[in-house]
């Protein structure tokens, strides 16, 4: 059974770019949540998709939106890049509404310069 | 706001010591707790994951231990080897979704 997958592996852009991060989940798992990691703030929390719907979000800007389609895939979108935006950004796959085991997958490093 | 801490932010033992890693909560009213390793440059490995209902959970040199009333957790290491070297995190799931509020890690170093 695949693991989550993200792609791409590497990124590197320009100040003012706008990104795009992809993440299929396992197999059969309909939630998908976003990660932000870097040295100073650790790991935090981005947004959450089930069903093709947000359910949460966590405190970040407008800049950082994403969404989710019928096959239960995600993308995350970050526009007019800031050298702060700088991190790994990790996807977690989940069974189904709440409560159940994060899968995670390897993560996008974004390096924004 | 939910608040998570872990207990050394980094911790160096000899091969084959058993040891301890600790997690405090500030909001008991979790709905689950997962502990995870992650290696450099890496994402999360699950290692364990304890529903609110539960006081336990073990896998093979693994054990972690939930007391939500104390809003703690440990995460048990038994025989630790150099493979085990890495970061440890614990996260908190809430009543809302699958979000979860992470520690912020404790670095492992196993020395052969």
């Amino acid at each position: 059974k695949a693991g989550v997958t993200q792609t791409p592996r590497y990124l590197i852009k320009t100040r003012g770019q706008q990104v795009t991060l992809s993440c299929s989940p396992i197999s059969g798992h309909r939630s998908v949540s976003w990660y932000q990691q870097t040295p100073g703030q650790g790991l935090q929390f981005l947004f959450e998709y089930f069903s093709e719907t947000q359910r949460n979000k966590g405190n970040f800007p407008g800049r950082f939106s994403g969404r989710q389609f019928s096959n239960s895939r995600s993308e995350m979108n970050v526009s007019t890049l800031e050298l702060g935006d700088s991190a790994l950004y990790l996807c977690a796959s989940s069974l189904d509404a709440g409560g159940t085991e994060a899968f995670f997958g390897q993560g996008t490093r974004l390096t924004v310069v | 706001k939910q608040e998570v801490t872990q207990i050394p932010a980094a911790l160096s033992v000899p091969e084959g010591e058993n040891l301890v890693l600790n997690c405090s909560f500030t909001d008991s009213a979790i709905y689950n707790l997962q502990w995870f390793r992650q290696d450099p440059g890496k994402g999360l490995t699950s290692l364990l994951l304890i529903q609110s209902s539960q006081r336990e959970q073990t896998s093979g040199r693994l054990n972690a231990s939930l007391d939500k009333s104390s809003g703690r957790s440990t995460l048990y290491i038994a025989a630790s080897q150099p493979g085990d070297s890495a970061t440890y995190l614990c996260a908190v799931g809430g009543n809302a979704g699958n979000m979860l509020t992470f520690g912020g890690g404790t670095r492992l170093m196993v020395k052969p």
